[in-house]
């Protein structure tokens, strides 16, 4: 079946810890997103990418960090300057160039990861 | 991109139509509508979206007033399954770079049986 994959479900960092989450589609899609989700609220966009070895930051991308080497992995790092890292993460995907522009806003998530601090 | 308000919540009977509603007075000429929804602890889902004429797919209508100004999502026949979070988002079209989403509080939809 063709989606978005994250990884692992459930995740958890101690202090001063890096931690890296998964994310991999095979739509072909070119465009990839990290959204953060805080408790009964809305999502944030932390980092995108629009094509490969390119990603720009999103509204709240300090502590984190991103590589994108290839199409199909657009993986984040929460790093240990992220004080308050508790949150369920959201990876996205969307077709960008040749799909329209109206197909631009149709982005496809991933399950999440919820990533608690013990 | 126009902002929206939605109900906090609405409850539904199951096999009963639901209708949530989402004003947009601000819209602009090139803003669509989209309808998200996000089933708890999982990824938000798209719906449907459309710019002024009346819209309908598998899953919903989406039906848009005349001045554009609101718009009201239709499950047809709502299922238990159709409990969640549904999201009103109004946005251009095309976008210089990035093409963020904002999921603003969204309408919690609780179906009844």
């Amino acid at each position: 079946d063709g989606g978005i994959t994250q990884s692992p479900k459930y995740l958890f960092r101690k202090e001063g810890q890096n931690v890296t989450l998964s994310c991999e589609q095979n739509l072909n899609h070119d465009a990839m997103y990290w959204y953060r989700q805080d408790p009964g609220q809305g999502l944030r966009l932390i980092y995108y990418s629009q094509i490969v070895n390119d990603f720009q930051k999103g509204d709240i991308a300090e502590g984190y960090s991103v590589s994108r080497e290839k199409k199909e992995s657009f993986p984040l790092t929460v790093t240990s300057a992220q004080k308050n890292p508790t949150a369920f993460y959201l990876c996205a995907s969307s077709i960008d160039r040749g799909g329209g522009a109206l197909a631009k806003n149709i982005q496809y998530f991933g399950a999440g990861t919820r990533l608690s601090v013990l | 991109d126009a902002k929206t308000t939605q109900p906090p919540s609405m409850d539904c009977a199951e096999g009963r139509a639901a209708n949530l509603p989402c004003n947009h007075s601000t819209i602009s000429g090139n803003e669509y509508v989209y309808w998200y929804r996000q089933i708890h602890s999982q990824g938000p889902q798209y719906i449907i979206h459309g710019l002024k004429n009346n819209e309908t797919n598998e899953m919903a209508s989406l039906i848009i007033t005349e001045d554009r100004k609101s718009s009201t999502l239709i499950l047809p026949h709502a299922t238990l399954r159709d409990t969640a979070v549904y999201y009103c988002i109004v946005r251009v079209s095309e976008r210089a770079a990035g093409n963020k989403l904002t999921f603003g509080g969204g309408t919690r939809v609780l179906v009844k049986p």
